[in-house]
């Protein structure tokens, strides 16, 4: 089992439609979890950090649900701009004693006019 | 904000060279510079984490020989690609801790395509 899975896509949708992303991490002591963007063929840049209580950025909303070791990105009204990859990250714990962020493989976003 | 500077942005070699990929962190130091690849249609897999002061630490299937990392300083890792063949073609890019508690700075990323 990955440690971090996400449901590949792509995800086909409207303008002005709501998606929303799951991911699942395996590793309960998994600390800190983030959502990142990656447009084709550059490198990924954060979107928003994802905390316990649930946070917003505009259109985003990123949920964590430690119980179940999921987290969640809402996108609302989508615009044409927001097509591309998203990238779920987690700092999980390295068989060394540190930290070090795992990559989910990304869910495609495809927004079509 | 923090930012990491990557080059070359894109390579082609001939199989049986060797690359060197550079990242060099502007503005803040870096004692921790993680590496990975990504294929296309995959997520980025780490290679290997670099650390300032001593060796870097290499992820399950990763052939140090082959992959060589130094963390010469605070502000530089780089990673070559020995004997580079047309299966080591991929995207490869570098990622720092930033300056905040929170997130991770990336390069650029460098495209190679070994021939």
């Amino acid at each position: 089992r990955k440690e971090v899975e996400q449901d590949p896509g792509p995800f086909n949708v409207p303008e002005g439609a709501t998606v929303a992303f799951n991911c699942t991490y395996s590793n309960s002591a998994s600390q800190s979890f983030f959502w990142y963007r990656q447009d084709c063929r550059k490198e990924p840049k954060l979107l928003m950090s994802v905390y316990s209580s649930g946070n917003e950025d505009g259109r985003f909303t990123a949920q964590l649900n430690r119980a179940s070791q999921y987290i969640s990105l809402l996108i609302r009204d989508s615009k044409l701009s927001d097509s591309a990859t998203y990238l779920c990250v987690v700092r999980t714990p390295s068989s060394g004693g540190s930290y070090i962020p795992t990559f989910g493989r990304g869910t495609s976003l495809i927004v079509h006019p | 904000g923090a930012v990491v500077s990557q080059h070359p942005s894109r390579v082609i070699c001939k199989s049986g060279t060797s690359v060197k990929i550079e990242c060099r962190s502007l503005d803040f130091q870096a004692t921790t510079m993680f590496w990975y690849r990504q294929f296309p249609k995959q997520s980025l897999m780490l290679m290997a984490t670099s650390n300032e002061g001593s060796k870097a630490t290499y992820e399950q299937g990763v052939e140090k020989d082959k992959f060589l990392i130094n963390h010469a300083s605070l502000t530089l890792s780089t990673l070559t690609v020995t004997s580079a063949h047309p299966e080591d073609s991929s995207f490869y890019i570098c990622s720092a801790p930033g300056t905040s508690s929170y997130g991770y700075t990336f390069g650029s990323g460098t495209r190679l395509t070994v021939v």
